[in-house]
């Protein structure tokens, strides 16, 4: 079955520490995107990338990169200039970016420590 | 620019009663979707709805069932005799058309469905 796959399910960092999340997708999706959600907020856009190579700022990128090699992977590093990195992370994909369907991952929840 | 309210944080119910979850959104666009996701507590987010702004026709689809109103920017969702396994944070999102990333979220309301 098509989807997307994220891991980990759960990551503690410790503070000053960089730490890669992933998300694959098999679904052929050109656009895929990450958002952070927190307690009692709605997603915030990160970063999203439109096809391999290219990706854009979002809402809240400072403290994070990306990096999109391949059309199936879209890692998100946080890194130790993002002040408040403990958050519940979903990483989605559309089939185009004029898409209006997004499809989910069941995301990392990453913990500071 | 564009906004999403939820104003309710957390409804509790019973099994078998039905809910109803509110959603107002802002836009200057003429045209726009609206969306109604589900996260149980799984962490996936299910998506339920989508509609676009020039359909204000309300649709039912099983216990589901939606409320479009643009002349007060709601989208209301309801579920009718609702079961434990609708307990989950549901979302209701917007986003303005040829914008595929401009897709801003509420904040969510917490549903928990008593036994």
């Amino acid at each position: 079955d098509g989807g997307i796959t994220q891991s980990p399910k759960y990551l503690f960092r410790k503070e000053g520490q960089n730490v890669t999340l992933s998300c694959e997708q098999n679904l052929n999706h050109d656009a895929m995107y990450w958002y952070r959600q927190d307690p009692g907020q709605g997603l915030r856009l990160i970063y999203y990338s439109q096809i391999v190579n290219d990706f854009q700022k979002g809402d809240i990128a400072e403290g994070y990169s990306v990096s999109r090699e391949k059309k199936e992977s879209f890692p998100l590093t946080v890194t130790s200039a993002q002040k408040n990195p403990t958050a519940f992370y979903l990483c989605a994909s559309t089939r185009t970016m004029n898409s209006y369907g997004y499809t989910f991952g069941s995301g990392t929840r990453l913990t500071v420590v | 620019a564009q906004k999403v309210t939820q104003a309710q944080t957390e409804i509790s119910v019973v099994e078998k009663e039905d809910v109803t979850l509110d959603c107002v959104y802002e836009t200057r666009d003429t045209t726009y979707y609206l969306f109604w996701y589900k996260q149980p507590p799984s962490g996936e987010l299910v998506f339920l709805i989508r509609r676009n702004s020039f359909d204000e026709q309300n649709e039912i689809s099983g216990r589901y069932s939606w409320n479009f109103q643009k002349s007060t920017s709601s989208f209301n969702f309801t579920i009718t005799a609702s079961q434990v396994v609708d307990s989950a944070v549901y979302f209701c999102a917007l986003s303005e058309a040829g914008y595929g990333q401009n897709f801003v979220f509420g904040p969510g309301t917490r549903l928990s469905v008593l036994p």
